[in-house]
């Protein structure tokens, strides 16, 4: 069974720094590209960019570009998501999904919330 | 961007009846390849979304034949027949055809 843990979410405070993690299981993580997603408390989905199964190669959101980062540990089956310089506009829901041209699974999600 | 523009926002239906959410794109998702990248997600309540139907009409692994999706170019259907009470929550499209991939705004699905 296909399983996706996301962790790291939390309150915030604006212009700091935040990295989420994905540990995978139930599956060969080093065979597939991950991506990230989130949705705003009003529902709004967003495709955050993805990553190719060896690391060598992300998109983004060309919004978020400059301040998010995903990267991959196959070592350790764990995608990442650093924020940086966070902003109001970022609380909501992250989630981690294996990625194959499309999100197919998703992870249960972690909250973040950017506050002062 | 491609918009994704999804309807109703709301959808009461009946148990047992038919549902059928409409979603349009500002752009054709027939990607050079020839495929259409037009994917359908539910998303049950205090759950995180689920893939249903992936390139317009092939039902995903474990997802019931009630649900069916068709459609071409710009104007694409995700009907569900027979609803059951585990039908319900946020429906939405996505596009993966063009960069950045994009979601409708999503349809909730509820009980009339």
């Amino acid at each position: 069974e296909v399983q996706l843990v996301e962790s790291g979410g939390g309150l915030v405070q604006p212009g700091a720094s935040l990295k989420l993690s994905c540990v995978a299981s139930g599956f060969t993580f080093s065979d597939y590209w991950m991506s990230w997603v989130r949705q705003t408390p009003g529902k709004t989905m967003e495709w955050i960019g993805d990553i190719k199964y060896d690391g060598s190669y992300t998109n983004y959101a060309p919004s978020l570009k400059n301040r998010f980062t995903i990267s991959r540990d196959n070592a350790k089956s764990t995608l990442y998501l650093q924020m940086s310089n966070v902003r109001s506009e970022d609380t909501a829901t992250y989630y981690c999904t294996r990625h194959g041209g499309y999100p197919h699974y998703w992870g249960q999600g972690v909250m973040v919330t950017v506050s002062s | 961007d491609v918009v994704m523009t999804q309807t109703p926002v709301s959808l009461p239906v009946s148990l047992g009846g038919q549902a059928s959410i409409s979603c349009r794109s500002s752009q054709s998702l027939v990607h050079s390849n020839g495929n259409t990248y037009l994917h359908w997600y539910l998303q049950k309540p205090g759950q995180s979304p689920q893939l249903l139907i992936y390139r317009v009409s092939n039902r995903f692994s474990g997802v019931p034949d009630r649900f069916s999706g068709s459609g071409s170019g710009t104007d694409f259907t995700l009907k569900i027949s027979r609803v059951e009470p585990e039908d319900l929550g946020d429906y939405y499209c996505l596009q993966s055809t063009h960069f950045p991939l994009t979601f409708g705004s999503g349809t909730k699905l509820e009980i009339k």
